[in-house]
């Protein structure tokens, strides 16, 4: 139990056009997901918070308007990078925290190069 | 705010030795303790984790980490390693309360290489 998914795994997009990323939750509802990049060898860093039916709530320095985050349902919250540049490029991991519990589930990741 | 300091960016070791992967952590409140592993290419998967009670915690593939208040750490040991636990090693902490308070903070990270 507890599988998060992520699609796609991997995407190459260009420079200019929007990407989005998928979190679903298999087999249980997630009132809350959360979003994060990892650089190459380094740690992850959290992104947002998004609870389904409201804003989602970002972290100091990532700009709202270029990650878009929409927590449409209890088991699905979508990242949709606007206007990628090379630098956007990294891997963008998710995570989804059942109701009443404390431990978060991590999805496999999606590998995002902006070429 | 939290803040985990993992003192080692790359340990390695024989197969069979020992080992101990430091994590020290900063928190004004209360927190929940977790270990991951992430294996190239891949999320996090949870390996160990301390909310509350005994202050040592276990694994089924025989990692242990211990809460150490006093110190505020919470090191991993394994007493024999395989080849199969190369792998990153990230320790994080979250706050003991609802919600989005439950957003964890990581350290950078710690790369546990594994040699014959």
């Amino acid at each position: 139990g507890a599988v998060v998914s992520q699609h796609p795994s991997r995407v190459i997009c260009k420079s200019g056009t929007s990407v989005k990323i998928e979190c679903r939750s298999l087999d249980f509802q997630a009132t809350t997901m959360f979003w994060y990049r990892q650089f190459p060898k380094q740690s992850l860093m959290l992104m947002a918070t998004s609870n389904e039916g409201s804003k989602a709530t970002y972290e100091q320095g990532v700009e709202k308007d270029k990650f878009l985050i929409n927590h449409a349902s209890l088991t699905l919250s979508t990242l949709t990078v606007t206007s990628a540049h090379p630098e956007d490029s990294s891997f963008y991991i998710c995570s989804a925290l059942p109701g009443q519990r404390y431990e978060q589930y991590f999805g496999p990741g999606t590998r995002l190069t902006v070429t | 705010a939290q803040s985990v300091t993992q003192l080692d960016s790359q340990v390695p070791v024989f197969e069979e030795a020992p080992v101990e992967l430091r994590c020290n952590y900063s928190s004004s409140v209360s927190v929940y303790l977790f270990w991951y592993v992430q294996y190239p290419n891949q999320g996090l998967q949870l390996l160990l984790k301390y909310l509350s009670g005994s202050t040592l915690v276990e694994s089924i593939n025989g990692f242990e980490a211990e809460f150490n208040k006093s110190q505020t750490s919470f090191h991993l040991r394994k007493p024999s390693v395989h080849i199969s636990d190369t792998a990153e090693y990230f320790c994080a902490v979250s706050r003991n309360s609802g919600g989005s308070n439950y957003k964890l903070t990581f350290g950078k990270g710690t790369l546990l290489t594994v040699n014959p």
